[in-house]
């Protein structure tokens, strides 16, 4: 089963970018890897999705090397609303068992 | 609207005193789960079903039963609720098994037992 380890937490001022890595043990062939936010008082929501290289939606980018052994969430000029947790995961077609990590707690001060 | 609903949102209950938490989706999703987020543990996985009748432990499975009848109903069952369930819990959806496919998260529902 995958097992995936990000920092605790991070700090960041507003209009800085911030990268986020997460760390993916036992990472298989077949597994995508997955970041999901949330919000307090909410059920976390998918962010962002990729498989190897590099991934680009209109909120942020995920960087996979070669190896897949890591992945980093980036997020462009942050503002005060992209407080929140983040959470990588990953998984294969193939997983019934979805293991989340325990989360990044993204504080972005004025 | 595609959604996940979840009932309660917040249920204060007593030692033994057995509960259901409902969920619900109306996106035809297969695969449905129950997560419990507490601090410092992140998001942790009970139970999860691939399809109706068809039902599987996930990390942290004791202490809860679930149940899988129809395909857009997966409700969570304390039978007898002890104080370390108090917690957040979240039920998710996706198209299919597996995490290639997109969770779709429930509002929560916050358990307090006494």
């Amino acid at each position: 089963l995958a097992k995936t380890t990000q920092p605790i937490s991070m700090d960041s001022y507003e209009g800085q970018e911030v990268n986020i890595t997460c760390s993916h043990n036992n990472i298989a062939t077949n597994d995508y890897i997955t970041w999901y936010q949330q919000f307090p008082s909410q059920g976390p929501r998918f962010i962002i999705q990729g498989y190897k290289t590099k991934v680009t939606n209109e909120v942020a980018s995920l960087f996979i090397p070669a190896d897949r052994k890591s992945s980093t969430l980036s997020l462009p000029r942050v503002s005060l609303s992209d407080t929140a947790v983040y959470y990588c995961l990953s998984g294969g077609a193939g997983s019934y068992q979805l293991t989340f990590g325990k989360g990044t707690k993204l504080s972005v001060i004025p | 609207e595609a959604q996940v609903t979840q009932n309660p949102r917040y249920l204060i209950t007593v030692t033994g005193k057995k509960l259901t938490v409902t969920c619900s989706q109306n996106m035809n999703h297969e695969y449905m789960s129950w997560y419990r987020q507490d601090p410092g543990l992140g998001l942790r996985q009970i139970y999860y079903s691939m399809n109706v009748e068809v039902t599987d432990k996930g990390d942290v499975p004791e202490g809860y039963k679930v149940s899988r009848k129809e395909k857009r109903n997966f409700p969570l069952i304390l039978e007898s609720p002890s104080p370390n369930q108090t917690s957040l819990y979240f039920c998710a959806s996706s198209l299919y098994k597996g995490g290639s496919y997109e969770q779709y998260f429930g509002p929560g529902t916050r358990l307090t037992v006494t």
